[in-house]
């Protein structure tokens, strides 16, 4: 069975940084690209970023550019999402969800991690 | 950037209603177009990838159309189940979601 479980969420002040993990299990973790979605409490989904299977390639929305990392370790079978410079905007429920391959869309996701930023 | 629009912004309507959700996207996405539907207080699931393939699992009542910049979702027979939220996704460049549709009961 696919399992995606995201940790490492919390509250935080303004200007703080946060790791956010997904552990992946019952898939070849390194065989996927792999993508965090946030979304603000009550709104819609935001992507964030994506990687590719080996961890080579990276994207990210504009708005998180050049403050969020994005990395994996496929030994552990594990994403990560570094978040710093944190914003009140910033706050949101983040999934991280495992790209189906191809064309397909995201066909598994986490049950998702708080972050919440708050003075 | 590639911007998504959906409508309507919700609907209300009845168990055994046929349904329709519309996406338009700011510039053609060719069939690079998910639909993900989202229970309270859950993880979206996936239901259409490439506009109009049904994913493994989702009933055979959802079904996808659409190319070019403009999409539909129908859901041909509303079940109580049905009455959550939808939203679209391109992934042409980088990715973009829809601002959703909510679907409730009237």
């Amino acid at each position: 069975e696919v399992q995606l479980v995201e940790s490492g969420g919390g509250l935080v002040q303004p200007g703080g940084s946060l790791r956010l993990s997904c552990a992946a299990s019952g898939f070849t973790f390194s065989s996927y690209w792999m993508h965090w979605v946030r979304q603000a409490p009550g709104k819609g989904l935001v992507w964030v970023s994506r990687i590719n299977s080996d961890g080579s390639s990276t994207s990210y929305a504009d708005s998180v550019k050049g403050r969020f990392t994005i990395s994996r370790d496929n030994a552990k079978n594990t994403l990560y999402l570094q978040v710093n410079s944190l914003r009140a905007e910033d706050t949101a429920v983040y999934y991280c969800a495992r790209e189906g391959g191809g064309v397909r869309g995201c066909d598994y996701w986490g049950q998702g991690t708080l972050v919440t930023v708050s003075s | 950037d590639i911007q998504m629009t959906q409508s309507p912004s919700s609907l209300s309507a009845s168990v055994g209603d046929r349904v329709t959700i519309t996406c338009r996207a700011s510039q053609s996405i060719s069939t690079y177009l998910n639909w993900y539907q989202q229970k309270p207080g859950k993880a979206p699931k996936l239901l259409i990838y490439a506009a109009s393939s049904l994913q493994s699992g989702v009933p055979s009542r959802f079904s996808g159309s659409g190319s070019g910049t403009d999409f539909t979702l129908t859901i041909s027979s509303l079940q109580p189940e049905d009455f959550v939220i939808y939203y679209c996704q391109q992934t042409y460049s980088t990715f973009t979601f829809g601002p959703g549709t909510k679907v409730d009961i009237k």
